[in-house]
């Protein structure tokens, strides 16, 4: 049973519209919801991260939208690029974890066309 | 830049033979951690360590085992290689002050046949 669940595992946009990538979680004790972007041949890196007592986080063109009572989250690439092209993945850890012990969803792979 | 290195890139290996994967990070990190990345499938954490000398285990440790001989270095041991290992393993990092942001190595794909 998957305790983060990202419900596309790809996603096809143009160049200049806004992206949405979806994720849920299982864990009511999940408190921290990062965003990690992976290129092809590299490991994953931090884009963005919430935590579950603010239902909106915004950095440039990057924002989690954060729904607790439905258990569920959003990323939104606003003005997607090629260069955002990439592989997406939802994580999420619990304050009693121990840092760094995350769970991740599958991935969303997106591509975006010029 | 947080700096993680891991070696080799990739690796090929028979089945019941012994692997280890090494990891370096320059960045003077108290967390580092061990996860596996299966095709179509996100990350999973194999191993963690929080100080030299001492790991932990994460949630899928079964068939591995690691070590922390100082606070730079943490390798993958896999005593007994099976096809089922067969992934790609990422090395990663991060302070214990830090926002719980974690800085991923490379990669190391691993192929048991």
């Amino acid at each position: 049973q998957q305790q983060v669940r990202q419900s596309s595992q790809s996603l096809t946009v143009w160049e200049g519209e806004t992206a949405i990538l979806n994720c849920s979680y299982e864990n009511s004790a999940f408190d921290y919801f990062p965003w990690y972007q992976q290129f092809p041949g590299e490991g994953p890196a931090l884009l963005i991260a919430i935590r579950s007592v603010s239902d909106k986080k915004e950095d440039g063109r990057f924002t989690i939208f954060f729904n607790k009572r439905e258990k569920n989250l959003s990323l939104h690439i606003k003005d997607s690029q090629p260069g955002d092209s990439a592989t997406y993945f939802c994580a999420a850890s619990a304050g009693t974890q121990v840092v760094g012990q995350l769970t991740f969803g599958r991935g969303t792979r997106l591509q975006v066309y010029a | 830049e947080a700096a993680v290195t891991q070696s080799p890139r990739s690796k090929v290996a028979v089945t019941g033979g012994k692997v280890t994967l090494s990891c370096h990070q320059t960045n003077n990190h108290d967390y580092m951690y061990w996860y596996r990345q299966d095709t179509g499938h996100g990350l999973r954490l194999i191993h963690y360590s929080y100080v030299a000398d001492s790991t932990e285990k994460g949630d899928i440790p079964d068939g591995y085992k690691a070590s922390r001989p100082s606070q730079e270095n943490f390798s993958l041991i896999l005593e007994l290689a099976s096809l089922s290992q067969t992934a790609v393993y990422f090395c990663a990092s991060t302070s214990r002050i830090s926002n719980e942001r974690l800085f991923f190595g490379h990669g190391t794909k691993l192929s048991v046949l």
